[in-house]
């Protein structure tokens, strides 16, 4: 399978602060490329989805990509306890193993 | 409307078992995945189907895993025989038509335990 890397974490930011999450990828003919947010004990659902070199907003969520590196990254800016999650990097159908986000009170 | 829609919720089966999970997306999505959920491995794609053709299956692990889409609106992944190291998430997605790589909606996962 194609590869994506994550940090597994767990990654803690204060909340308020701005939560930063990574992956990269090894396919680089890939045109895809989505974040989703997992709760413990529930299914994946997207939050974000990004085609194009740059960053796309939405929201308190930026999502940033660079094809030239073969990196994507999520922002998360005035982070909240109800952020903290696991967020899964997918590039195309291939999910990376996630990095677990805990955003303390 | 319904999100994609998977049974048992959960399944507790002894090795040697066959065990049948099914899956029902959501209607008008014409594809549809199966992965595999574990703290270990993370979320692995096993196969998935357009429009009830499979046309990846290099995931499935092993003989032993089979998968089929008679239809539009079911499609279900076989174990046979089952052992330990099968226990997992489940997890069955759909996508609607459209661009080559849509959104997947997710539904809540067949949690599978082999003892």
């Amino acid at each position: 399978q194609k590869e994506v890397e994550q940090n597994s974490g767990p990654l803690s930011v204060p909340e308020g602060a701005i939560a930063s999450l990574n992956c990269t990828y090894s396919d680089r003919v890939s045109q895809s490329f989505f974040w989703y947010r997992q709760y413990s004990g529930k299914s994946p659902e997207l939050i974000m989805s990004i085609y194009s070199n740059g960053d796309k907003e939405d929201g308190r969520f930026t999502a940033q990509l660079n094809k030239a590196s073969q990196y994507v990254s999520l922002l998360i800016r005035d982070s909240q306890p109800s952020d903290s999650a696991t967020y899964l990097c997918a590039v195309s159908f291939y999910f990376g193993s996630g990095t677990k986000l805990n955003v303390k009170p | 409307d319904a999100g994609v829609i998977q049974s048992p919720r959960h399944e507790v089966t002894e090795m040697g078992q066959e065990v049948t999970l099914r899956c029902k997306p959501i209607s008008g999505h014409n594809s549809l995945f199966w992965y595999r959920q574990t703290m270990m491995r993370g979320l692995e794609l096993l196969i998935y189907f357009n429009n009830n053709v499979p046309i990846d299956d290099s995931g499935m692990p092993e003989d032993r895993f089979s998968a089929k889409m008679p239809n539009a609106s079911f499609s279900t992944l076989k174990i046979q025989p089952s052992e330990p190291r099968d226990s997992a998430v489940y997890f069955c997605a759909s996508t609607p038509p459209g661009q080559t790589y849509n959104e997947q909606f997710f539904g809540p996962g067949t949690r599978l335990t082999v003892l």
